[in-house]
C-alpha cells in the first residue's frame, strides 16, 4: 500500500507570498493528482501530472519519479487560495484501484 | 445541471435507519467512485465502477451497498450503521480509469451524521 506523506500540515503565510506544499510517496505510482478542498468540502481538480512539471495560472507543479515526489507551488499568493490541499497518487494499475490520498495541508493566506 | 451532483448534501440517520446517497454525473464519463472523508484522515476510497462494472472494494464493510445502474447513476445504500460512520462521503467520476482520462471530478459530498 502507497503511503502518501505532505508536508507542511498548516502553512500561514502573507498575501503574495510564494508558497510550496511537498508531496513524498513510498511505492511507484502512474500518475499524482493535486486537489484543492475549500470550506464545505467541495474537491477541485488541479493538476494530474505523471513526469515533470505543469502550469496552470498562478499554480506550478512538479514531479520527481526517481525521488517519489511532487510539488506544488503558488505564486503571488492570495486570500481566496485559502484551502486544504490534497495530493493523491494512482497505482499501477490506474484508475482502477481508485487514489491513495495525502491527510492534506491546510493554507490561510492572510490579506 | 452539469457536473457531479450528489444528494441529499445532508443526512442525519439513526443506527437502525435505512437510506440511500446518490450520485449523478453530466459529463458523459464511464467511471464514478465512492470515497468517505473522516474528521482528521485521509480520503479514502470505497468503491470503483467502470462502465457499470465494480473494479475495486476497498474491504469496506457490507453495511455500505453500492449500486451503478448506468454509467451515469451511482448509489451508496446504508443499512444499520454506526456513528463512527459519520463522515462526508463524497463522489466523483472520471472519463475512463487510465492515464489522463481518470482526472477525477467531484461532487460536493453528503455530510452523513449516524446517531
Amino acid at each position: 500500500k502507497n503511503e502518501v506523506e505532505q508536508s507542511p500540515q498548516n502553512l500561514t503565510a502573507q498575501e503574495g507570498e510564494f508558497i510550496t506544499i511537498n508531496c513524498s510517496y513510498s511505492v511507484g505510482i502512474s500518475a499524482l493528482h493535486w486537489l484543492q478542498q475549500h470550506p464545505g468540502g467541495g474537491i477541485v481538480s488541479l493538476f494530474m501530472l505523471s513526469s515533470g512539471k505543469k502550469k496552470h495560472g498562478r499554480l506550478i507543479a512538479t514531479i520527481n519519479i526517481q525521488e517519489k515526489h511532487s510539488s506544488l507551488h503558488i505564486t503571488a499568493s492570495h486570500p481566496r487560495d485559502s484551502a486544504v490541499y490534497i495530493c493523491a497518487v494512482e497505482g499501477s494499475g490506474g484508475g482502477a484501484d481508485g487514489l491513495t490520498f495525502g491527510k492534506g495541508t491546510h493554507l490561510i493566506i492572510q490579506p | 445541471e452539469t457536473g457531479v451532483t450528489q444528494t441529499p448534501r445532508h443526512l442525519v440517520m439513526g443506527m437502525t435507519n435505512k437510506k440511500s446517497l446518490k450520485c449523478e454525473q453530466h459529463l458523459g464519463h464511464n467511471a464514478m467512485y465512492w470515497y468517505k472523508q473522516s474528521a482528521k484522515k485521509p480520503l479514502e476510497l470505497m468503491f470503483v465502477y467502470n462502465f457499470k462494472e465494480q473494479t475495486e472494494n476497498n474491504s469496506v464493510p457490507s453495511r455500505f451497498s453500492p449500486e451503478c445502474p448506468n454509467s451515469s447513476h451511482l448509489f451508496l445504500h446504508l443499512h444499520t450503521l454506526q456513528p463512527e460512520d459519520s463522515a462526508l462521503y463524497l463522489c466523483a467520476s472520471s472519463q475512463d480509469i487510465i492515464g489522463v482520462r481518470n482526472e477525477q471530478f467531484f461532487g460536493p459530498g453528503t455530510r452523513l451524521t449516524v446517531l
